[in-house]
């Protein structure tokens, strides 16, 4: 089983930011917060991923609590195209990392 | 650069025909290797993961094999397709710990007839 609880749907205005928030309560002290998107028929594409401070790249910002049972990921100017699946995922034990079922953030204009 | 190569794109097939689906990476060596599943409208489900030549671990119970014969080539095989096998198929390759970021192929529309 995925060890992250997220919405199953979202919907944000184009332009504006898009805030999709992710809860792994049982996260370990060594285990990354991983974030992935899949637009429709295709393979899912890394966005982002952290340990304990906050990340920034060219996508998104990620913003994990400090308790690290939860983050956010933020989108800051949503667009059509960044309309898709994501997904929030945390290490499992060994080599692997089990996605959920994820939120389908739906980007209206 | 890095490039994982996953073919082919579609395939149909029927029921009690054998399946062969490869992968392979380039630009890396002794990559992790995944397979995924993904029924239509549902999320990923992991099938195999190996992290080295000969080095295959199976998470769910199925007609589905896998084999890796070459550091850089992962193959998902079947003897006999069944109805539910039919899904979108994602071969992906990722680093060792702590940098365990996953690219993935473009994948195979599989359909069981």
């Amino acid at each position: 089983d995925a060890k992250t609880t997220q919405p199953p749907s979202m919907d944000c205005a184009e332009g504006r930011a898009a805030n999709l928030p992710c809860n792994h309560s049982t996260i370990s002290g060594n285990e990354y917060v991983y974030w992935y998107r899949q637009i429709h028929s295709q393979g899912p594409q890394y966005i982002i991923h952290g340990l304990k401070n906050n990340e920034t790249n060219e996508m998104a910002s990620l913003i994990i609590t400090e308790d690290r049972k939860s983050s956010t990921l933020i989108l800051p100017h949503a667009t059509l195209r960044d309309t898709a699946v994501y997904y929030c995922i945390v290490r499992e034990y060994g080599n692997k990392l089990v996605f959920g079922a994820g939120t389908i953030l739906r980007v209206k204009s | 650069s890095q490039t994982i190569h996953q073919w082919p794109a579609t395939l149909v097939q029927p029921v009690g025909s054998p399946l062969s689906l490869e992968c392979t990476v380039e630009g890396t060596s002794n990559p992790n290797l995944y397979w995924y599943r993904q029924a239509a409208g549902r999320g990923l489900q992991l099938l195999f993961y190996s992290v080295g030549i000969g080095q295959i671990s199976s998470e769910v119970p199925q007609n589905l094999s896998a084999s890796r014969p070459q550091d850089r080539q992962f193959i998902l095989s079947s003897k006999k397709l069944l109805l539910s096998d039919s899904g979108f198929y994602l071969c992906a390759w990722s680093g060792d710990p702590p940098d365990e970021k996953l690219f993935f192929g473009s994948g195979t529309q599989l359909s069981v007839l």
